[in-house]
This record gives structure tokens, sequence and C-alpha cells, in this order.
């Protein structure tokens, strides 16, 4: 099984509509991240959280929410949908302090249309 | 200009070449460099990691880290069309905080 798992994996919606992308983990790491990938833009940093009561904050939220339901799930919520929120999105982990490496998902392809 | 530059491609070798992928950055707190090999409808995956300048090697992979020169590179020998992906650096400063930033990624495509 697959240590980080999103949901779902490909989305078509409407401009307006609400959208939760959740991300699940069995890795045991405190610190989860969402990401969103363009063409030609690499990766953007949306929110992260070190733990169940830390939300923080990244280079784009606008237009975005989330919720550390527990440690092992995070979920990004669009509340009105827009066409330039179409993009491929990606839930990281982290273990801590003592390693720097992220996991990353399998990413959930969304488009607004 | 973004804090980290990478030329996003695509770069087309032969089997068996020698691939060479750079990056370069404005942000002189960096201090720990990684690169990321992401197939395509995957999620990006940790290939090399360093903290230091100087070459870090791992079988066919080679990461090379120049502070002075704000640059670092990832060598690829021998390639193979399994090495076909993007290829992306990313690299942060110190501190508990660890919020990479990202390149755009290189698309490296390895024809047979």
């Amino acid at each position: 099984d697959a240590d980080v798992t999103q949901t779902p994996r490909n989305r078509i919606t409407k401009t307006g509509k609400r959208i939760m992308l959740e991300c699940s983990q069995t890795k045991g790491h405190d610190r989860m991240y969402w990401y969103r990938q363009d063409p030609g833009l690499g990766l953007r940093l949306i929110y992260y959280s070190f733990d169940v009561k830390d939300i923080n904050k990244g280079e784009i939220s606008d237009g975005y929410s989330v919720s550390r339901q527990a440690q092992a799930k995070f979920s990004l919520s669009l509340e009105s949908a827009i066409p330039n929120q179409t993009a491929l999105y990606f839930c990281a982990t982290r273990p801590g302090l003592d390693t720097d490496t992220q996991y990353f998902g399998p990413g959930t392809r969304l488009t607004v249309l | 200009q973004k804090e980290v530059e990478q030329d996003p491609g695509p770069l087309s070798v032969p089997e068996g070449a020698i691939v060479s992928l750079n990056c370069t950055y404005s942000n002189s707190a960096f201090q720990y460099f990684m690169w990321y090999r992401q197939y395509s409808r995957k999620g990006p995956e940790l290939l090399m990691y360093t903290y230091s300048s100087g070459n870090k090697e791992d079988g066919r992979f080679t990461a090379q880290v120049d502070k002075s020169s704000k640059y670092i590179s990832l060598f690829i020998r021998d390639s193979q069309p399994s090495d076909s992906a993007t290829y992306l650096c990313a690299m942060g400063g110190s501190g508990g905080s660890y919020i990479p930033t990202f390149g755009r990624g290189t698309s490296l495509i390895v024809h047979p």
C-alpha cells in the first residue's frame, strides 16, 4: 500500500463549485504540505502543517483553505473553484527535524471548467 | 528574478550519454540542496540530498554544489531510457521550518 494517498486522483468540476482534495498518510509523520504544480512554474506551496493544531499559509494560499483532521489526514478545499486553479495538486509529508526528505503523494489532477 | 532558476528543457540525449542538469540560485542563505525525480503522472521522489559544497555520488548519479557560484548540478552517467523524467532541484535554509524552494524542473528524454 502507498504511504501517502490522495483522493480523488482526477476531478473535473465547474466554476463556483466547492471542492475538497484529501490526503492520508500511514508514515506517522507530523509535517504535511499541499503544493500545486503548473507547467513551467514548478511546485508552489499552498499550505503546510507541523501538527494537528498548527496550520500555516504558503506562497499561494488565496482561494484555498485546509483542515488537519488528524495526524494522518490533511485536506485542501477550494471554496469556489475558478479556472486558474486548474493544476496538479500534491500532498507531501516529512518526518521531522532529523531529516529533510519530503514524501509526495501521487497527485490529484484538477480541472475547473 | 526567481530565487531558483532551472531550464525546463526538454533535454534529449541518446542512451549511454552523460547528462548534466543544472540550477542557479540567488539566496545565499540556502544551505541544503536536493534533486527530485518525477515520472509522468507521479509525485516527485527524492534522488539526492546534500548539505555542503562539493560532490556526492550515488550509483550513476552525482550531485555537485558550488555555493560560491550559487550553482548546483546533477550528473547522470550511462543514462538509460528509464531515466526519462522531469528532474526538480530544491533548496532551503537552516532551521526547523523546512520550506524548500523548488526549481521549475527539467524534462529529460533518453532515447534508445
